[in-house]
């Protein structure tokens, strides 16, 4: 069965310092999908990226950029020179090909920026 | 664009009673799925439905259940509430049933049940 964890259940830094939300998943599929949400306060999820288990190359957004490694079953997400807004509950979530738009979803991170 | 809408925001109801709540996809997504979210078990998946049929179901009692309509538009409905079914329900629309499609929510519907 697939499993997605996220160890770390909250972070507080400073604005302006880099952070890495980590994301280990477990699937027996050879095609799946990883995901990327972030949910501030007012509950609802926003879409932040989505990579197939066949493109490993890495992928920056502005100051966010996400560290897909096959070999080690992660799925990192990193935001360099965080700011307050970032503040939010970010969740990692697994799809795998034969399970329709079924999402699996890790216990999220609790990130918390402060001025 | 609009999003996905969801009614109503926020429900009280009390042990036993049952609730319906109903989530409206982005115009032209043909996929609803249903999440629940509680401080506990964080979010589980309920169920999903394209084109009126449901295609997956999480491990939920039977209590839980929904439908699609023609319009895609989809409803849950939790019967003989229980106190554990106080969560945070999300609602998820999709264009199709393909998983690497980008599934937006809802703003969730709040179920306290006392």
């Amino acid at each position: 069965a697939q499993k997605v964890t996220q160890a770390q259940t909250e972070i507080s830094v400073v604005e302006k310092e880099d952070v890495t939300l980590d994301c280990v998943y477990e699937t027996r599929d050879t095609t799946y999908y990883l995901f990327w949400y972030k949910q501030p306060p007012s509950g609802e999820l926003v879409f932040l990226i989505r990579r197939n288990s066949f493109d490993e190359q890495n992928e920056i957004s502005g100051r966010y950029s996400w560290n897909f490694q096959k070999s080690t079953s992660s799925f990192n997400f990193t935001i360099t020179a965080s700011q307050v807004v970032d503040s939010a509950v970010y969740f990692c979530a697994l799809s795998e090909a034969n399970a329709g738009n079924m999402l699996t979803f890790g216990g999220g991170t609790r990130l918390m920026v402060k001025p | 664009k609009a999003g996905v809408t969801q009614t109503p925001r926020y429900l009280i109801k009390t042990r036993g009673q049952q609730v319906t709540l109903s989530c409206s996809p982005i115009s032209g997504h043909r996929s609803v799925s249903w999440y629940q979210q509680t401080p506990g078990q964080g979010l589980q998946f309920l169920f999903e439905y394209f084109s009126e049929t449901q295609r997956n179901k999480g491990n939920f009692p039977g209590r839980f259940s929904g439908r699609q309509f023609s319009n895609s538009r989809s409803e849950m409905n939790v019967s003989t509430l229980e106190l554990g079914d106080s969560a945070l329900y999300l609602c998820a629309s999709s264009l199709d049933e393909l998983p690497y499609n980008e599934q937006f929510f809802g703003p969730g519907t709040r179920l306290t049940v006392l």
